[in-house]
């Protein structure tokens, strides 16, 4: 099974701030990557696929870039909307997700 | 669209089918995951079936006890899971192929 370490936990945020949160693979996925964000009684929604193309629709304040075993997540100028949980999670092979990060506003 | 169902309250040792009916898409040209997620935790993927059913896929704490299905002619996905236990009491989700579209989950509580 591939791995996903991705950090931090948790973290809080004042609005307006740059956010980045890293996920690491245990071997090659090449950019078999989603990002998926979460709120709370809701289900997961896909913000990036194939580590840095953004979904349609998603607001262009999100990014992700990297490939192989190293990857980032950023949101720039976090909104009030952006409180929620995020996952990384890899789909080179049977998908894992990474543990998530769950974001607050400072 | 993804409607999942059958979620319920069971005993540790049973068994529960759940379903999951799609709609505004070719169903039977998508594989189709089952997601769970014990509340408030983590995403944890369970099974995976190819557009045709030859190719079934699952997660090594399920292997032998979940068994993953598809009717491509009523636009559904299953999930037979047997032999429960309280660690499998989670929201059970399906989704899109690309994780691109999910249902709004049903709750499966394993409780004696």
């Amino acid at each position: 099974d591939v791995q996903m370490a991705q950090s931090p936990s948790s973290l809080a945020a004042s609005l307006g701030a740059r956010v980045t949160i890293t996920c690491q693979a245990s071997q090659d996925i090449g950019k078999s990557l989603n990002w998926f964000q979460q709120k709370p009684g809701k289900a997961p929604k896909v913000l990036i696929y194939d580590a840095s193309t953004l979904e349609t629709g998603v607001p262009s304040r999100f990014s992700g870039r990297g490939s192989g075993t190293f990857f980032t997540f950023t949101i720039n100028s976090l909104q009030p909307d952006d409180v929620a949980t995020y996952y990384c999670q890899q789909y080179d092979y049977l998908p894992t997700f990474g543990q998530g990060t769950k974001l607050e506003i400072k | 669209q993804l409607v999942e169902s059958g979620g319920a309250v069971i005993q540790p040792g049973g068994s529960l089918r759940l379903s999951c009916a799609a709609s505004g898409f070719t169903f039977g040209h998508y594989t189709l995951h089952w997601v769970r997620q014990v509340p408030g935790k983590g995403l944890e993927w369970v099974s995976l079936i190819n557009y045709n059913s030859t190719d079934k896929y699952y997660a090594d704490s399920v292997k032998g006890r979940f068994f993953i299905s598809r009717d491509n002619s009523r636009n559904s996905v299953y999930l037979q899971m047997n032999s429960l236990s309280t660690a499998d009491t989670a929201f059970y989700y399906c989704a899109l192929s690309r994780f691109d579209y999910w249902g709004q989950g049903t709750l499966v509580i394993v409780s004696s």
